[in-house]
Order: structure tokens, then sequence, then C-alpha cells
């Protein structure tokens, strides 16, 4: 199994511009999570989707941050505006539901986001 | 909301040494523990994880981890760490029937050979 893949792996942009990070979770899997990660707070859970839907964003920051779940196989963060406090890696992990919830989780390898 | 101590965030130790990471967690009911590993530049694995049964779990590279219930916590031991095992771990916890994963800060951990 290709494991949790994410996209870019690295991302520069300017302040204002609009970001996209992508997520392809484990096949089978029907938990998908975001997490940013930052010196100053740790790993924080963003949001998760469970087949696809939206069970608890109350992690979001702010407007400016959402998350979409077309499918499957595929989840979209994104960023508009970005801001340079938003620097920091984000991963996105997925997990499979047992008894109506996930246990463990596998992450991938993270999205570096720089903000300048 | 549970939340996850992690103390000495950084600790640095010789090949061969014995290593001990604390992890406290705040959360009165029935949970689950993880320890996960981020070895440099690679994203986070499971090194171990406790559901229930035997509070002694083995998980790899020969690391276990005790879950004391009356002390709410849960910490990683490994007792002849090598050069391979500089990383960074991490705690997280969560409440039996819930999704969300609450992680500590993490200990970085450095082995000098």
């Amino acid at each position: 199994d290709a494991g949790v893949i994410q996209s870019p792996r690295h991302e520069v942009t300017e302040m204002g511009q609009e970001v996209t990070l992508r997520c392809k979770p484990i096949s089978g899997h029907d938990y998908l999570f975001w997490y940013r990660q930052t010196m100053m707070r740790g790993l924080e859970l963003l949001i998760y989707f469970n087949n696809n839907v939206p069970i608890d964003d109350s992690g979001m920051p702010e407007d400016r941050f959402s998350a979409k779940m077309p499918n499957a196989s595929f989840s979209t963060l994104k960023i508009q505006p970005s801001e340079p406090r938003d620097s920091a890696v984000y991963f996105c992990a997925s997990g499979a539901s047992g008894g109506g919830r996930t246990d463990t989780q596998y992450f991938g390898p993270g999205t570096r986001l720089t903000v300048l | 909301a549970q939340s996850v101590s992690q103390h000495n965030h950084h600790v640095i130790l010789s090949e061969a040494a014995s290593l001990e990471l604390g992890c406290n967690y705040s959360y009165g009911g029935t949970v689950n523990l993880f320890w996960y590993v981020q070895y440099p530049g690679q994203h986070l694995q499971l090194l171990l994880k406790y559901f229930s049964g035997d509070p002694l779990v083995k998980g790899i590279k020969g690391f276990e981890a005790e879950f004391i219930k009356s002390k709410f916590s849960f910490n990683l031991r490994k007792p002849s760490v090598q050069w391979s095992d500089t990383a960074e771990y991490f705690c997280a916890v969560n409440a039996r029937g819930n999704n969300r994963l609450a992680f500590g800060k993490g200990n970085q951990v450095v082995v000098i050979p």
C-alpha cells in the first residue's frame, strides 16, 4: 500500500495568496483527518471526515480555512487568503472504522507551508 | 476535552543508555493510548498502542509502554537506545468512542553515537 499521499510536500507562497493542500487517504479507509503542526502549539486537529462528510471542524482556526472531501480518495484543505501565521506543517491522516470509530490513524508525509 | 502532557521536551543520551519518556493525560473515562515517532524528515509512524488488556504494551524496535490507570500515565521505555532512535516522540490519547486524537507537544530525543 502506498500509504497516505500528500501534495505538495513543500509550498512557499506570499501573504494573501490562496493555498490548496491535497490528500489521498489509504484505500478502504473511511476516516480522514487534517492536522497542523507548529512549534508553539504542537499537533492540532483541524477537521475530520467520515465517509466524506465533515464530522468535526471545531479545530479550524477561522473562515480563511476550508476543507472538502468530494470522494473517498481525495481531500483538500484550502487557505484563502493565506497569512504568515499559517506557516506550519500540515498533515493528513486516515483510518478505518471499527464500531463506528477509528482507532489507529496513519499519517501522510505532510506539507510544509511557508507564507512570506 | 482530553489533554496530554509530555515533559523534558529535549532529551540527549548516549547509545546503549536507557530511555524513558513520560506521558500523562487528563481524562477520567476510558481511553485509547498511542505513541507515535517522527524520524527526521519523515512522517509520523505508529510505535505502539494500548486499547485494553495487558497494560504493558510492546511495540516496534524494542519499545514498550506501560499504562498506569491510577496515574493517568502511559510512559514509553527502551532499555538500550541506538543512534537510529534519534527522533521526535509523541504521545496521543483519544477517549473511547471519540475520534479526536489529542497529542502531546512531543519529546525530541537525540542519541549520540
